[in-house]
C-alpha cells in the first residue's frame, strides 16, 4: 500500500530534550516536506526537500532541522523543544508527474512541557 | 503575499448541500486542492480542480472555481453525517508548497 509513515504518532517531551519524528515514504517520490497544524492557523510548511540531499526553509524553519540522506525518509530533528513547538506534524510526499497533490501521514501530536 | 481564507465553521442538515467557500491570493496556483480531514486522522485529497477549468463535478462533490475573483468552493451533495470534518483548500504557488487555509470545520446532524 502506497503511504507515508510517521513516528511516533504521539509524544510528550521535556523542554530542551532533542527528538527526532521519523517519516518514509514508499511511492519513490522525490517531493517530501513537513508541516506543523495549530488551531485557526491551518497548516504551515516547516521544511521542504526536493530530492536527495536538497532541503529548504519554508514558512516556519526556527528551531527545527532536517536531513534527506535517502530518498524515503526526512526525519524532523528538533534540537531544543520549546513549549511552542507543540503542535500537530504532517509529513508528505509527492512527485512532480502526479497531479494529485500530495500524500500525508497521519500525523504526530507532540506535546512539549 | 499569500494568504488562503476559509470560514471557520459551518452546520447543516443531514441530507441537505453543503457549501465550502475558500478565497485564495496567487493566481499563478496551477492546481486548487481540497482536502479533508477526519478526527485523529491525516489529511486526505478530496478533489481538484486545474486552473483553466471552471468547474468539476466528481460524484457527490462539486468544485467551483472563480479565477477573476480568485475564489473557489466545494459543494457536498446529499450531506451525510460521515462528512463531518476539517475542509481544507490550498493553493500551490509553486510544486514545492501547498498554501493551506484556516480549515473548515463541518457539522452534519441527523
Amino acid at each position: 500500500e502506497a503511504q507515508v509513515t510517521q513516528n511516533p504518532r504521539y509524544l510528550i517531551t521535556v523542554t530542551g530534550k532533542k527528538l527526532t519524528v521519523t517519516c518514509s515514504q514508499n511511492m519513490n517520490h522525490e517531493y517530501m516536506s513537513w508541516y506543523r497544524q495549530d488551531p485557526g492557523l491551518g497548516l504551515r510548511q516547516i521544511y521542504y526537500s526536493m530530492n536527495v540531499e536538497v532541503t529548504d526553509k519554508g514558512d516556519v524553519p526556527e528551531g527545527y532541522k532536517v536531513s534527506r540522506k535517502e530518498k524515503r525518509n526526512f526525519p524532523l530533528i528538533l534540537e531544543s523543544p520549546s513549549p511552542n513547538q507543540t503542535s500537530l506534524y504532517f509529513c508528505a510526499s509527492g512527485s512532480r508527474v502526479s497531479v494529485e497533490g500530495y500524500t500525508f501521514g497521519s500525523g504526530t501530536r507532540l506535546t512539549v512541557v | 503575499g499569500e494568504d488562503v481564507e476559509q470560514s471557520l465553521f459551518l452546520s447543516v442538515r443531514e441530507g441537505d448541500s453543503s457549501v465550502i467557500n475558500c478565497t485564495y491570493t496567487d493566481s499563478s496556483s496551477t492546481y486548487l486542492y481540497w482536502y479533508k480531514q477526519e478526527p485523529g486522522a491525516g489529511l486526505q485529497l478530496l478533489t481538484y480542480i486545474f486552473s483553466n477549468m471552471d468547474m468539476k463535478q466528481d460524484q457527490r462533490l462539486t468544485v467551483l472555481l472563480n479565477k477573476k475573483d480568485k475564489h473557489l468552493s466545494l459543494r457536498i451533495a446529499d450531506t451525510q453525517t460521515g462528512d463531518s470534518a476539517i475542509y481544507f483548500c490550498a493553493e500551490t504557488p509553486g510544486f514545492q508548497k501547498l498554501v493551506f487555509g484556516t480549515g473548515t470545520r463541518l457539522l452534519v446532524s441527523p
